[in-house]
């Protein structure tokens, strides 16, 4: 069965310091690999996608890394900001599958303070 | 910037009745999907819909469900007989294409309360 786990569960770092936030996947055939952030009642905004073939993408003070051999991503945050407070999910795309089917980690809650 | 847009916001329902659940994708969009959150737990996939049909769906889109895109731009979700497990968070979601590299622009979601 497809599989996403995520570590840690919930984290809280204070205004400006960096954190990383780990997923494994056992998801089989593997296509891609997306980071999610979801905002408390709203719905999932996409921050990266990566394919097999991708090791490291960045979009902005986010950078995602993925390393396929052992099954693993993480999701790396610089100078966190209070707007950074969130759950970051990781959810992973089978290849192959025609109706892009997705399984989501239960995610990492995330809580930036002053 | 185009969003995709849900309605109503929150839905109180009693158990065993009829409730659809509206979505508007992204005007050029092809593919819908529709997923499930219970409070706490992971998003879960329940359907997606191409050219009218449903390309997959999950153990948990059972009879009681289904889907309708009845015009040019809205695509519902219907909750024939509510039961209590599904009061949750409901998240439509389109894409441009169903190539599983595709990203998928998610609503803020309709949230079921069944009591």
């Amino acid at each position: 069965k497809n599989q996403v786990e995520q570590s840690p569960q919930s984290l809280i770092i204070l205004e400006g310091k960096n954190c990383t936030l780990q997923c494994n996947y056992t998801v089989s055939p593997f296509s891609n690999l997306r980071w999610y952030k979801q905002d408390t009642g709203r719905g999932p905004v996409s921050l990266t996608i990566m394919t097999f073939s991708e090791n490291t993408k960045s979009n902005g003070r986010y950078t995602a890394t993925l390393d396929a051999d052992t099954k693993q991503s993480s999701l790396h945050i610089t100078a966190s900001q209070l707007s950074d407070s969130a759950s970051y999910i990781c959810v992973v795309s089978e290849y192959g599958n025609a109706g892009n089917m997705l399984t989501f980690g239960g995610g990492t809650r995330l809580m930036v303070k002053p | 910037e185009p969003e995709v847009t849900q309605t109503p916001s929150h839905q109180v329902t009693q158990m065993g009745q009829e409730v659809i659940l509206h979505c508007v994708p992204i005007s050029n969009h092809l593919y819908f999907y529709w997923y499930r959150q219970i409070l706490g737990q992971k998003v879960e996939f329940l359907v997606s819909f191409y050219n009218n049909e449903i390309s997959e769906k999950s153990e948990i889109f059972d009879d009681q469900f289904s889907v309708e895109r009845p015009d040019g731009s809205n695509f519902t979700l219907k909750i024939r007989s509510t039961k209590l497990e599904d009061s949750a968070m409901y998240f439509c979601a389109s894409s441009p294409q169903g190539s599983s590299y595709n990203e998928q622009f998610f609503g803020p979601g309709t949230r079921l309360t069944v009591l």
